[in-house]
């Protein structure tokens, strides 16, 4: 089963409005990457975060990391309709393969 | 420098046959890993290699395989296609796999 999962599974909001998406995973981790895809295409990074930090930022991104509670959340502020995509968070447990959750699909409403 | 390129982006094949995907990572990156994405199932792990060397496998039938070559290159094959093989294949590259992972477009595979 998929380490990571996205919470919510959907979500639809205005442009111009901020997007939260969770996620969770169940075993000690190195990092914590974040990625986009737009439809059937492939996936593009956007913020790795390392099981020491807390915070990061990238433009209009947040990243937040908790290790105490096994999740991150990522937040996307003043969403334009290019962020219309899926969102996926990976984490790379022990061995030596990158373990993504099923997605957050975000929908950007002009 | 060059992304992720992977052959052929499309292809259609019929139950029975197999069928041959090509990745060519970036420059300098050694570690190779493929995926595979359904609707139903998401994205799951193929296997990853490093150094020609297959060093972890996701839980796929044997019929799914792939190698590495010396200049990065990877291939993966998958033999007595079946309906369910029908998928987006995406392959990705890094330095190792701990890190950013950079991914291909993908070859999407339709099985009749």
């Amino acid at each position: 089963s998929q380490q990571g999962e996205e919470d919510p599974q959907a979500l639809s909001i205005q442009e111009g409005e901020n997007a939260t998406m969770n996620c969770s995973y169940k075993t000690s981790i190195n990092n914590l990457q974040w990625y986009r895809q737009n439809s059937g295409r492939g996936l593009v990074h956007l913020i790795l975060i390392r099981s020491n930090e807390r915070e990061k930022h990238s433009g209009r991104l947040r990243v937040t990391l908790d290790t105490s509670k096994k999740s991150s959340s990522l937040l996307i502020t003043a969403s334009r309709a290019a962020d219309t995509a899926s969102y996926f968070c990976a984490t790379v447990q022990g061995a030596q393969k990158l373990v993504f959750g099923q997605g957050t699909r975000l929908t950007i409403n002009p | 420098k060059a992304g992720v390129t992977q052959t052929p982006r499309y292809l259609i094949k019929t139950r029975g046959q197999q069928v041959t995907l090509s990745c060519s990572p970036i420059s300098g990156h050694r570690s190779v890993s493929w995926y595979q994405q359904t609707p139903g199932q998401g994205l799951q792990f193929l296997f990853e290699y490093f150094s020609e060397t297959q060093r972890n496998k996701g839980n796929f039938p044997g019929r799914f395989s792939g190698r590495q070559f010396s200049n990065s290159r990877s291939e993966m094959n998958v033999s007595t296609l079946e309906l369910g093989d029908s998928a987006l294949y995406l392959c990705a590259s890094s330095l190792d796999v701990t890190d950013t992972q950079y991914f291909g477009p993908g070859t999407r595979l339709t099985v009749l």
